[in-house]
């Protein structure tokens, strides 16, 4: 059975500071994706992290993979008041067929 | 523009009424997905379909139903709503083959059970 397991599950930080969250999966798979909720919205797509090695960056976010290590991390950088949501990965339950099965998220609350 | 679409964004019933909660999408995507998301929490598959296939999760309840009429469209059918059930329901999209395989959420229905 596939499992997410994402940490911290709750992060509060400084503005101006860099953290990093940390995505860890259980089976193969190198198709992971990072998703971002604001409260009481939907998800709004992030990144998708197709290979090994994979890199992105979007602003002051970076994610990256690591299908040998099961790890993905989303590097936040100089963290802005705006960043403030609740940050989830997933990854797919079976190649080619796409259930995602999601880690419990990252509640990220950036303050002055 | 393309896009996943849901109605109604607000959802209130009784318990025990039937409800239905829509999802329509101009993506063109062969499958679609149901989620439901409960306060602070991760979004947890109910079931989605492949063109016309259903797949049903192993442990989404019987009381919830999902038809599929179209590619365009799909219904999620609580049967007899409990006060458990009030949640924010997802509807998702993905091409479903061939890259990129990135799920495309719609804004969500919430749904308060009284």
């Amino acid at each position: 059975e596939l499992k997410v397991e994402q940490n911290p599950l709750f992060l509060s930080m400084q503005e101006g500071k860099n953290y990093t969250i940390y995505c860890n999966y259980s089976t193969t798979s190198d198709r992971l994706y990072w998703y971002r909720q604001d409260p009481g919205k939907s998800l709004e797509s992030l990144f998708v992290l197709l290979s090994n090695g994979a890199v992105k960056q979007e602003g002051r976010l970076m994610a990256s993979l690591d299908t040998k290590a099961r790890l993905s991390t989303l590097h936040i950088t100089a963290a802005v008041h705006d960043l403030s949501a609740t940050y989830f990965c997933a990854v797919d339950k079976t190649p080619g067929n796409t259930p995602l099965v999601f880690g419990k998220g990252t509640r990220l609350s950036v303050i002055a | 523009d393309a896009m996943v679409i849901q109605n109604p964004r607000y959802q209130v019933t009784q318990f025990g009424k039937p409800v239905t909660l829509s999802c329509s999408q101009t993506l063109n995507h062969n499958v679609m997905y149901w989620y439901q998301q409960k306060s602070s929490q991760a979004p947890k598959l109910l079931f989605h379909y492949y063109d016309k296939d259903f797949n049903n999760e192993a442990d989404t309840p019987d009381n919830f139903q999902s038809r599929r009429p179209n590619t365009s469209f799909c219904f999620l059918d609580i049967r007899s709503p409990g006060l458990g059930d009030a949640a924010m329901y997802l509807c998702a999209t993905s091409r479903g083959q061939g890259a990129p395989y990135e799920q495309y959420f719609g804004p969500g229905t919430r749904l308060t059970v009284t």
